[in-house]
């Protein structure tokens, strides 16, 4: 059974680095696409990025200047930052991923239980 | 890629029948999918590529649409069914969602 779980602080300051992890669990890293997404409070989904083949990326351009998503296999594990924060970006943070059938549609099918960060003084 | 779902929220008792719409701004083929998210929970994959239902997912819910325009609607209603749904576009990057609909009790 595939598990993923978000991992970092819960509050950054304005103008810091926010950085979280994603522990996966059942799953090789060094298959599928791996996904960050977020979701301000009351508001919908916004895909950040993904990680695929060990390293390569696809960021949203609307976060691109500021995000840097990376692998470590060894841990199998793959992590976000997102530089210059302020609180337009707090939000819950999840991991996600498209392992089964729905892969063909990159559908998520798998998701972290999500992670809120405030960012705040 | 815009998504829009209407209506923003609907109330509906259980057994009625409810039909969600998202509309894209451009055509995504059949790249749509439906999520269903609950309070303080990570969204849900209920279908994607219109129509093709996720594992474990009751058969009252069903999807169709193409091009632009799409649809989910619920058969039944069952007390488990309340809860938000939102629509999301896989034909290009950025994917994007749809703002959401959340459907409560009458």
């Amino acid at each position: 059974q595939v598990q993923l779980q978000e991992s970092g602080p819960g509050l950054v300051k304005p103008s810091e680095t926010l950085s979280l992890t994603c522990t996966v669990s059942g799953a090789s890293i060094s298959s599928y696409y791996w996904s960050w997404i977020r979701q301000p409070p009351g508001k919908r989904p916004e895909w950040i990025g993904y990680m695929f083949n060990s390293g390569s990326t696809n960021y949203n351009p609307s976060l691109k200047s500021r995000i840097i998503i990376s692998v470590d296999t060894s841990k199998n594990q793959f992590s976000l930052k997102l530089s210059s924060v302020t609180a337009a970006d707090t939000a819950v943070y999840y991991c996600a991923s498209s392992l089964g059938v729905a892969a063909a549609a990159d559908a998520f099918d798998i998701w972290g239980q999500g992670t809120m960060v405030t960012v705040s003084s | 890629i815009q998504m829009t779902q209407s209506p923003s929220s609907l109330s509906a008792s259980v057994g009625d029948g409810v039909t969600i719409t998202c509309r894209a701004s451009q055509s995504i083929s059949s790249y749509l999918n439906w999520y269903q998210q609950k309070p303080g929970k990570a969204p849900k994959l209920l279908v994607y590529a219109v129509a093709r239902l996720q594992s474990g997912v009751p058969s009252r819910f069903s999807g169709s649409g193409s091009g632009t325009d799409f649809t989910l609607t619920i058969s039944s209603l069952q007390p488990e069914d309340f809860a938000t749904y939102f629509c999301q576009q896989t034909y290009m990057t950025p994917w994007t969602f749809g703002q959401g609909t959340k459907v409560d009790i009458k």
